[in-house]
């Protein structure tokens, strides 16, 4: 299984767009990258996944490039409720439960 | 609100207690997961149950018995803890679990049952 690697912390402002990388450069062909979001004292939350180039959902986009070895959650305008730990991972979706969880990327919105 | 429900939030107990963590969905799904998540540690998965049956046990110490009677319910039975099984036990669950069929391999999760031992 492909492990990633992200930031460990990351700040911003209110209403800025906030890019967080993750690099995966074992991915496999057949992995998807999937992002995760947790709050203080309780269970991640799935916000995008996708495989390659771009997915744009309601609340975030994913943009992967074309070697996948990395890929970026990119969120607009981010506000104080966005402030969280944010989990990126590798992995096909017959062993999701075998996905590793990293220590994900703690991003912290100032006002 | 996930559709993932646990209970109780908020446990404490002593070191030869006996207390159970509850956990059900409400989403039809398949598989369903322990995890926990100590304080400054990554999600380590625990158990797995797919179809009511368990496929997966990651190693974990007799002291944590799982239970799954349906597909909808998952227990984790807790006897003779130590004070380092203080955690958030968070229960999972996603739609096709590992018995084919593709999905998104999204999980779904609880809100997470905080446990101190004494």
């Amino acid at each position: 299984l492909a492990k990633t690697t992200q930031p460990i912390s990351m700040d911003s402002y209110e209403g800025q767009e906030v890019n967080i990388t993750c690099s995966h450069n074992n991915i496999a062909t057949n992995d998807y990258i999937t992002w995760y979001q947790q709050f203080p004292s309780q269970g991640p939350r799935f916000i995008i996944q996708g495989y390659k180039t771009k997915v744009t959902n309601e609340v975030a986009s994913l943009f992967i490039p074309a070697d996948r070895k990395s890929s970026t959650l990119s969120l607009p305008r981010v506000s104080l409720s966005d402030t969280a730990v944010y989990y990126c991972l590798v992995g096909d979706f017959d062993s999701n439960y075998q996905l590793i969880w990293g220590a994900g990327t703690k991003l912290i919105i100032k006002p | 609100e996930t559709g993932v429900t646990q209970t109780p939030r908020h446990l404490v107990m002593g070191m030869t207690n006996k207390k159970s963590l509850k956990c059900e969905q409400h989403l039809g799904h398949n598989a369903m997961y322990w995890y926990k998540q100590s304080a400054k540690k990554p999600l380590e998965l625990m158990f797995v149950y797919n179809f009511k049956e368990q496929t997966e046990n990651n190693s974990v110490p007799s002291r944590f018995s799982p239970e799954c009677p349906n597909s909808s319910h998952l227990f984790l039975h807790l006897h003779t803890l130590q004070p380092e099984d203080s955690a958030l036990y968070l229960c999972a669950s996603s739609p096709f679990g590992l018995a084919g069929g593709r999905d998104t391999g999204e999980l779904f999760f609880g809100e997470g049952s905080r446990l101190t031992v004494l």
